[in-house]
């Protein structure tokens, strides 16, 4: 599975968009970007994810760049409550590697009021 | 989102004896399930990945013997630490999913303190 890069932390006003980027420069062709992300103490929690387009849900936007290198998560209206450390990972939904999650070191996000 | 739980959420035991984790997916059937461990201030590391029926593969350098997994329904995955040490104090987590197309749901972790 391709490596991915993201900055080790980052800050937040509350109520501002909190844009988190992500770095997949060997991503292949059939890997998907997941986006997870841990609060202190917890399992990991689903955000979204995306294989060429841009997504969005409830919780978050996903923009892929054209490329699919890089793509960057935002959340649009961030909380105090979404303080966590966001992981980005990619990985193959077919093969050998069968859903497996290779989690790297995450971006901590802290939200500030 | 997918449910998962775990079962203990945090256990203390003496070094030397066994401990078992449950797994399990609430709300859908877990063809696969994965089990992680993190160290203080570190990320997850993926230790083994279960099929339903089938024997775990586990990743480079974790001990099979010693991290017993079985996942003998679709819902249901176990984790036994034996003879657990110290140094296997972690936070223990598992995850599922319906087939490797599909979003892997994770539950909320064990914390387990060997004495």
């Amino acid at each position: 599975d391709a490596k991915t890069t993201q900055p080790p932390s980052m800050d937040c006003a509350e109520g501002r968009a909190a844009n988190l980027p992500c770095n997949h420069s060997t991503i292949s062709g059939n890997e998907y970007v997941y986006w997870y992300r841990q609060i202190h103490s917890q399992g990991p929690q689903y955000i979204i994810h995306g294989l060429k387009n841009n997504e969005t849900n409830e919780m978050a936007s996903l923009i892929i760049t054209e490329d699919r290198k890089s793509s960057t998560l935002i959340l649009p209206h961030a909380t105090l409550r979404d303080t966590a450390v966001y992981y980005c990972i990619v990985s193959k939904a077919r093969g050998s590697t069968l859903g497996r999650l290779y989690f790297g070191r995450g971006t901590q996000l802290t939200v500030w009021p | 989102g997918a449910v998962v739980s775990q079962h203990p959420s945090w256990v203390i035991c003496k070094s030397g004896t066994s401990v078992k984790i449950e797994c399990r997916s609430l709300d859908f059937q877990a063809t696969t399930m994965f089990w992680y461990r993190q160290f203080p201030k570190q990320s997850l590391m993926l230790m083994a990945t279960s099929n339903e029926g089938s024997k775990a593969t586990y990743e480079q350098g974790v001990e099979k013997d010693k991290f017993l997994i079985n996942h003998a329904s679709l819902t249901l995955s176990t984790l036994t630490v034996t003879s657990a040490h110290p140094e296997d104090s972690s936070f223990y987590i598992c995850g599922g999913n319906r087939d490797s197309k599909e979003t892997q749901y994770f539950g909320p972790g064990t914390r387990l303190l060997v004495l």
